[in-house]
């Protein structure tokens, strides 16, 4: 049981390239969660899907997209890269929606964009 | 308490020492309460958390306080060890529909033997 993992760990982008962040959980969650964690600041969630086929936009979705073919992943794009998108990013998951379940995250991606 | 600009709040206690890490949350309708504690290099792990019918629950070593009024969360460590070393953060949500996790800044606990 590896719980939440993502791929891949580290990652230097040029400004305007495009990337996928991969998030995959073998806990059977149906809800799975994007966040971003910068400096000196808490987590914000960028998207987020309460099932297979589903997702909604958090409180910084721009210059993001995400989906979810499958129940266990969940894929952050960036179309266009942005120095602005430098930062870690953490995929989690839960059972149930937040209020009932504890969300249990990964151990992030490290994104530099130059 | 929360961190302004880049800067977290720190808080530097000796080993064996009792921790008091506070939290000011920002919405008066949460009404579930969250502690995660975030090593170096790792994704935030849940410690303990709690909801609003209740003003204090205790988990092994850490208990949590919650006072409505001022919307203010603590978390207290008794015993701090060196491993308890980390950021430490509140998040507060609703417990009903889709709602989800509004994180604090984060507090920084450095733990010298």
């Amino acid at each position: 049981n590896a719980g939440v993992t993502q791929t891949p760990k580290f990652r230097v982008l040029k400004t305007g390239q495009s990337m996928t962040l991969l998030c995959a959980q073998d806990m059977n969650h149906e809800y799975m969660y994007w966040y971003r964690q910068d400096p000196g600041m808490g987590l914000r969630l960028i998207h987020y899907s309460v099932g297979e086929g589903t997702t909604a936009k958090g409180e910084v979705p721009d210059g993001y997209n995400v989906s979810r073919l499958k129940k266990q992943n969940f894929l952050l794009g960036l179309e266009s890269a942005a120095p602005s998108q430098t930062s870690v990013y953490f995929c989690a998951s839960s059972y149930t929606s937040t209020a009932k379940e504890t969300q249990y995250f990964g151990p992030g991606t490290r994104l530099l964009v130059l | 308490g929360e961190s302004v600009g880049l800067h977290l709040p720190t808080l530097s206690v000796q080993e064996g020492d009792n921790s008091i890490i506070n939290c000011a949350y920002s919405n008066s309708a949460s009404d579930y309460f969250i502690w995660y504690k975030q090593e170096s290099g790792k994704g935030p792990q849940f410690i303990i958390d709690i909801r609003s019918n209740m003003d204090k629950r205790q988990g092994q070593r850490v208990t949590v306080l919650l006072n409505k009024t001022v919307k203010h969360l603590s978390l207290q460590i008794a015993a701090t060890q060196p491993g308890d070393s980390a950021v430490y953060f509140c998040a507060e949500t609703l417990r009903s529909g889709y709602s989800t996790l509004t994180f604090g800044k984060g507090t920084m606990l450095l733990v010298s033997p």
